[in-house]
């Protein structure tokens, strides 16, 4: 157990919809980074938040859009959803500066169908 | 893009035998970390070696790296059957803000 907690588990969307997941941090720490995994492929970094400001995006389209609240629980929105779209979305939360480790602790993940 | 890329993609082996998993990467790093996944679930960090490191043990885990080569390797000893999952390598740049994955090694250990 992480302590990183993800919801919901598993939703399913058709294509054009918006969805919005859910990320709580580990206690202690600031950084929240997300990431898709498509079947049977290693984890696609989306983008980093720290300190509630974006720090860092891989190549995603800006329909993929997130928040970080001050708690350090984060969201990851996106919208009008596309079939390729489907994935499991994974949070991993880390502690940023000179106190870190630079490991990210994850969460089960958010499963996503698109239909 | 994925940063890394591990090598085999597949690997099957009997328990108590070795497991070695291999990372190229492209890019200079600050640090390469492995994790492990079953089936589906969330990544668990296995071990971080920092790029002025060259050999790092945890328990049966014994990674390398060659920043001369860009490669690691993950050496698992005296396998079981609890260690089938995949593994990934990951590294991060200077700013530690976009740590890229590999594909992944997906290992069975046979009982």
């Amino acid at each position: 157990e992480t302590g990183v907690t993800q919801s919901p588990t598993h939703l399913i969307k058709t294509r054009g919809q918006q969805v919005t997941l859910r990320c709580s941090s580990q206690s202690g720490h600031n950084t929240v980074s997300w990431y898709q995994q498509a079947l049977g492929q290693g984890p696609q970094f989306i983008f980093q938040y720290y300190r509630e400001e974006e720090n860092g995006r891989g190549n995603f389209p800006p329909r993929f859009s997130g928040l970080q609240f001050p708690n350090y629980s984060s969201e990851l929105n996106v919208n009008a959803l596309e079939l390729d779209d489907s994935a499991l979305y994974l949070c991993a939360s880390s502690l940023s500066g000179l106190a870190g480790t630079g490991e990210l602790f994850f969460g089960e993940g958010s499963r996503l169908t698109v239909l | 893009s994925q940063q890394g890329e591990e090598d085999p993609q597949a690997l099957s082996i009997q328990e108590g035998e070795n497991a070695t998993m291999n990372c190229s990467y492209k890019t200079s790093i600050n640090n390469l970390q492995w994790y492990r996944q079953n089936s589906g679930r969330g990544l668990v960090h296995l071990i971080l070696i920092r790029s002025n490191e060259r050999e790092k043990h945890s328990g049966r885990l014994r990674v390398t790296l060659d920043t001369s080569k860009k490669s690691s390797s993950l050496l698992i000893t005296a396998s079981r059957a609890a260690d089938t999952a995949s593994y990934f390598c990951a590294t991060s740049g200077v700013n530690n803000n976009d740590m890229r994955f590999g594909a992944g090694t997906r290992l069975t250990v046979k009982p």
